[in-house]
């Protein structure tokens, strides 16, 4: 199984500042098949990023995904009050469809 | 417009078997290709992929609860079903249901959750 790894465990920063999240994989994710997912309380995860770059259709261009292989990022460009929530990583390129332990987006 | 809604019982206890039934509409469980996953997230903490079944009855389990997971679909009523059996503390969780696509694909659409809580 690929176990995914993210890092940092929580991130502060203020409104306006970038956001830098790392995921790492035990093993080379096929096709790069790395999505990204922002879940805030009480809701369902949100798709933002698919195929490791892709942007899901509405979603602010401030999000932006990139890497390939084993090592994935979300940067995140000037943080709005909205993007303060946790975020997870998953890959889907074969079974079983791992997530990532999370990384909490907090205001600093 | 795609939506999937889960329903099922809030609380179970120790030992009983939990079913939850996940409801679709937009979208055909007999369309070529088409899937839907079960992923669950214990009360402050992460989402656990769980299993998913496709429209040509193509299964998969997670490996740490393949001998407790059955997920099946009724094509006919748009569900799919899990069923998850001796049910323990650490069950708890929300569960969610995600529509899914053969030939990799990410969880676009979700249903809201059910919590479901396992206590004597």
């Amino acid at each position: 199984d690929i176990v995914l790894t993210q890092s940092p465990g929580t991130l502060s920063l203020s409104p306006g500042e970038r956001a830098t999240l790392s995921c790492r994989a035990s093993q080379s994710v096929s096709s790069d098949y790395l999505a990204w997912y922002q879940q805030k309380p009480g809701q369902a995860p949100r798709l933002l990023i698919y195929r490791a770059s892709s942007r899901v259709t509405g979603i602010p261009d401030r999000f932006s995904g990139s890497g390939s292989g084993t090592d994935f990022t979300l940067t995140i460009g000037r943080l709005e009050p909205e993007d303060f929530a946790v975020y997870y990583c998953q890959q889907y390129g074969g079974s079983p469809y791992t997530f990532g332990q999370g990384t909490k987006l907090e205001i600093k | 417009q795609v939506t999937l809604k889960e329903s099922g019982p809030v609380l179970v206890k120790p030992t009983e078997t939990l079913t939850l039934t996940c409801t679709v509409s937009g979208f055909s469980l007999s369309n070529a290709k088409m899937g839907v996953s079960w992923i669950r997230q214990p009360p402050g903490k992460a989402l656990e992929w769980l299993g998913y079944i496709f429209s040509d009855d193509e299964r998969s389990y997670s490996a740490s609860l393949k001998s407790r997971l059955t997920i099946s679909k009724d094509t006919s009523k748009s569900q799919v079903v899990l069923t998850l059996t001796n049910m323990d503390p650490v069950d708890t969780a929300t569960y969610y249901c995600a529509r899914i696509r053969d030939g990799g694909s990410p969880f676009q659409y979700w249903g809201q959750g059910t919590l479901v809580t396992v206590s004597s």
